[in-house]
């Protein structure tokens, strides 16, 4: 089953704590993203990757990190997480192929105190 | 900077009734339109996609149009359910900013049975 897989789906941490979301796609897709939903916000885009050792920045990337070193994998990690990065979080992936109809996981939601 | 603005940012009708959402955006340079559904807590669902140089796509009871020109997109759901209550989505994928994605804030529909 083609699938944008995320792990975990709940997580709750404390500050400065050091945390990875992991995302993973099984449709070959060479274009990731990374967004952040937050109320009255809508989804914002944290980080995309078009291909593997190519990531640029989103809207709001302060406090995060990427990398693509796989196609299928697109983590995200928080070095030193605050309360203002609790949110709900997603990741999706496209291809140029299907002309970038984008494809989400389930999303995780993170809570830090 | 890309802008995408839902309105209404939400919608009450009875069951049955044909409805439309409406989505604006800033800029023109976009490669696609995206309408997606997410229910609560959910992640989201992708309903319909309009390459940049399509006019309208139709799936079932949804119709999506284009009118790259002028900004803007419709949803048009046909003879509604209360099974369509969801928060409806769209989003666009920015050409002139780096191939961004950028999404509105929503419009929260209730069907009435």
């Amino acid at each position: 089953e083609a699938q944008v897989t995320q792990n975990p789906r709940y997580l709750i941490t404390v500050t400065g704590k050091k945390l990875t979301v992991t995302c993973s796609q099984n449709m070959n897709h060479e274009y990731m993203s990374w967004y952040r939903q937050d109320p009255g916000l809508g989804l914002r885009q944290i980080y995309y990757s078009m291909n593997v050792e190519v990531t640029d920045k989103g809207d709001v990337p302060e406090g995060y990190k990427v990398s693509r070193k796989e196609k299928r994998n697109f983590p995200l990690i928080l070095e030193s997480p605050s309360p203002n990065q609790t949110s709900l979080y997603f990741c999706a992936s496209s291809n140029a192929e299907r002309f970038y109809e984008q494809y989400f996981g389930p999303g995780t939601r993170l809570t830090v105190t | 900077k890309q802008e995408v603005t839902q309105i209404p940012a939400a919608l009450s009708v009875p069951e049955g009734e044909n409805l439309v959402l409406n989505c604006s955006f800033t800029d023109s340079a976009i490669y696609n339109l995206q309408w997606f559904r997410q229910d609560p807590g959910k992640g989201l669902t992708s309903l319909l996609l309009i390459q940049s140089s399509q006019r309208e796509q139709t799936s079932g009871r949804l119709n999506a149009s284009l009118d790259k020109s002028s900004g803007r997109s419709t949803l048009y759901i046909a003879a509604s359910q209360p099974g369509d209550s969801a928060t409806y989505l769209c989003a666009v994928l920015s050409t002139n900013t780096g191939n961004q994605f950028y999404f509105g804030t929503g419009t929260s529909l209730t069907v009435i049975p």
